[in-house]
């Protein structure tokens, strides 16, 4: 079975343009969430969504980050335009129910790079 | 507030010796709770979980942890760590029913031979 899938799994790019990473949960999971980890904060929540709706948001810095979940088998965070701070390593994960047996999996991330 | 803490940065431990990784959540119900592993360059991978009864849980590659809800802590084990288990831990938990993980600080756990 393939894991949570993420691309691109290095991005550098110049401040100022626009950023889109891409993720692809594992198949017949119903939640995905976006992570951002970097040295100072840490692994940060972004935003997470359950059937492919987005249930919370508030862990997204501010309106240059979007995230969509146009169907269950993709999702999108976007950063437009991009600055400097935004250089992190960003985690997608996903997980089916939120009972005892719900666990997150997580991608593989990916390292962006903002000059 | 929900919170994790991971007390120890950094950890240096010899190979063939023993290894506890200290977690301490503040959480107003007793939380679901999980350690996971991050190798360099690597996504997090579970290592174990705590959701009730037993109290000292197993998990993968030989580690496991005790939870203890006097101390509001989770203690990750391993009786001989290998130059593998060189890595960073992160502890985490959620509220039992919702789906946000809380995130310790991770402790980066370095093997001398």
């Amino acid at each position: 079975d393939a894991g949570v899938i993420q691309s691109p799994r290095h991005e550098v790019t110049e401040m100022g343009q626009e950023v889109t990473l891409r993720c692809k949960p594992i198949s017949g999971h119903n939640s995905l969430f976006w992570y951002r980890q970097t040295m100072m904060r840490g692994l940060e929540l972004l935003i997470y969504f359950n059937n492919n709706v987005p249930i919370d948001d508030s862990g997204m810095p501010e309106d240059r980050f979007s995230a969509k979940m146009p169907n269950a088998s993709f999702s999108t965070l976007k950063i437009q335009p991009s600055e400097p701070r935004d250089s992190a390593v960003y985690f997608c994960a996903s997980s089916w129910g939120r009972g005892q047996g719900s666990e997150q999996y997580f991608g593989p991330g990916t390292r962006l790079t903002v000059t | 507030a929900q919170s994790v803490t991971q007390p120890d940065i950094h950890i240096t431990v010899s190979e063939g010796a023993s290894l506890e990784l200290r977690c301490n959540y503040s959480y107003g119900a007793t939380p679901y709770l999980f350690w996971y592993v991050q190798s360099p360059g690597q996504g997090l991978q579970l290592l174990l979980k705590y959701f009730s009864g037993d109290t000292l849980v197993q998990g993968i590659k030989g580690f496991e942890a005790e939870f203890k809800r006097s101390q509001s802590s989770f203690n990750l084990r391993k009786p001989s760590v290998h130059w593998s288990d060189a890595a960073e831990y992160f502890c985490a938990g959620r509220i039992q029913g919702a789906q946000k993980l809380v995130f310790g600080q991770g402790t980066r756990l370095t093997i001398n031979p």
